[in-house]
């Protein structure tokens, strides 16, 4: 398997612009997680979903932020609109379902709001 | 609900050093712990977990993590690093019965010459 990929690596954009962030997650994983990455926050969860369904959003900053999974191959993570304090390294994770099961990551998507 | 404290934002150390990096948890259920390594420019790869059983658990690169239950941490350590190590290191913790994984804020490792 490929790992867990997302799109795009970077992304610069202007203020109130919408971005719409990709993953796809390792096949046979059952369960997918959004991070964001910040120098003051460390590494924040945003939401996370099980069999497509998100189980827990409680870590999405604002109304502004909103994630689908659409099938299980597949979720996007869309801010709209955009501002600068959104700027930040976006990861995508994947795992099997269960709480011992390791998390796999992507390479991030690095966000610039200009 | 659990959480995550890593207070010591940036560890340096010298070439062959050892060195620990901290770990303290809080939970109201049993827990699983780990640790993940991330280098420049990439994401999250795991180190080593602690599941049940020896409090002593050894991971890749030669680092180990002891669980202690009574002082709920889990400190990293290794008894002599290498330039190579320099990267940012997360502690995590899944409580029993979710898959809700919770990281810390992170310890860069600095590693000099």
């Amino acid at each position: 398997d490929a790992g867990v990929i997302q799109s795009p690596r970077h992304e610069v954009t202007e203020m109130g612009q919408e971005v719409t962030l990709r993953c796809k997650p390792i096949s046979g994983h059952n369960s997918l997680f959004w991070y964001r990455q910040t120098m003051m926050r460390g590494l924040e969860l945003l939401i996370y979903f099980n069999n497509n369904v998100p189980i827990d959003d409680s870590g999405m900053p604002e109304d502004r932020f909103s994630a689908k999974m659409p099938n299980a191959s597949f979720s996007t993570l869309k801010i709209q609109p955009s501002e600068p304090r959104d700027s930040a390294v976006y990861f995508c994770a994947s795992k099997p379902t269960g709480a011992r099961t390791e998390a796999f990551f992507g390479q991030g998507t690095r966000l610039t709001v200009v | 609900a659990q959480s995550v404290t890593q207070l010591d934002s940036q560890v340096p150390v010298f070439e062959e050093a050892p060195v620990e990096l901290r770990c303290n948890y809080s939970s109201s259920v049993s827990v699983y712990l780990f640790w993940y390594v991330q280098y420049p420019n990439q994401g999250l790869q795991l180190l080593l977990k602690y599941l049940s059983g020896s409090t002593l658990v050894k991971g890749i690169n030669g680092f180990e993590a002891e669980f202690n239950k009574s002082q709920t941490s889990f400190h990293l350590r290794k008894p002599s690093v290498h330039i190579s190590d320099t990267a940012e290191y997360f502690c995590a913790v899944n409580g029993r019965g979710t898959d809700k994984l919770i990281f810390g804020t992170g310890t860069r490792l600095q590693v000099f010459p």
